[in-house]
């Protein structure tokens, strides 16, 4: 089974502070995602990685940057924290880019809550 | 643009019942559509995808090109089928992104 962990099940930081996410992933994937889960907006595609330290903006990178020093891990780094960063945000991983594989496997997630 | 609409954020059901949860979308190419599903206290996972044209858990979803529409419907609710779901297209040049509707709970009453 495809495992993906996500380093802090709950964060709360300051405003300005700078935030770190964890992902790790343990079964080879090239792809990763960071996406964020908000009610009524459904998930929102942070930023993505096709492979090692590449990356691309997904829908709302603004406030975010990403890190992608190995295969398996894929951080998300909140560079000054704001109130309206608060919000669920779940990492996932998937194999290559060929359509037969696309299913994404999903972390449990990390609800950071911005004070 | 590609976007992916989910009309009802809330459907509330008897068990029983028939469950059909509705997703259209907007996609100029060939789309590859699936449906994830995130029980409580429980990661999002997939539940089907459309190329894959199979049942899961009772549960079906055809792709309707016509009316660009991928509902997903099951004839007896149970209530272990309480959960949120979420219709996803595959987007274009087949980069892996995804692009999730809003969201509907669905809740089965005893």
């Amino acid at each position: 089974d495809v495992k993906v962990t996500q380093s802090s099940r709950y964060l709360v930081k300051r405003t300005g502070e700078k935030v770190f996410l964890e992902c790790v992933q343990d079964m080879d994937h090239e792809n990763m995602f960071w996406y964020r889960q908000d009610p009524g907006l459904g998930l929102r595609l942070i930023y993505f990685s096709y492979d090692v330290k590449m990356k691309e903006k997904g829908d709302i990178p603004e406030g975010y940057s990403v890190s992608r020093e190995k295969k398996e891990r894929f951080s998300l780094i909140l560079e000054s924290a704001s109130t309206n960063q608060t919000s669920m945000y779940l990492c996932a991983s998937r194999r290559g880019r060929q359509l037969s594989y696309n299913e994404q496997f999903f972390g449990p997630g990390t609800r950071l809550t911005v004070l | 643009a590609q976007r992916v609409t989910q009309p009802e954020k809330l459907l509330s059901v008897f068990k029983g019942a028939p469950v059909e949860l509705k997703c259209n979308y907007s996609y100029s190419g060939s789309p590859e559509l699936f449906w994830y599903v995130q029980y409580s206290r429980q990661r999002l996972q997939l539940l089907l995808r459309h190329i894959s044209r199979e049942s899961i858990k009772g549960f079906t979803a055809d792709l309707n090109k016509g009316e660009t529409s991928f509902h997903l419907k099951k004839p007896f609710a149970q209530e272990e089928d309480s959960a949120m779901y979420y219709c996803a297209l595959s987007g274009s040049g087949n980069t892996g992104k995804l692009i999730f509707g809003q969201g509907t709970t669905l809740q089965v009453k005893p």
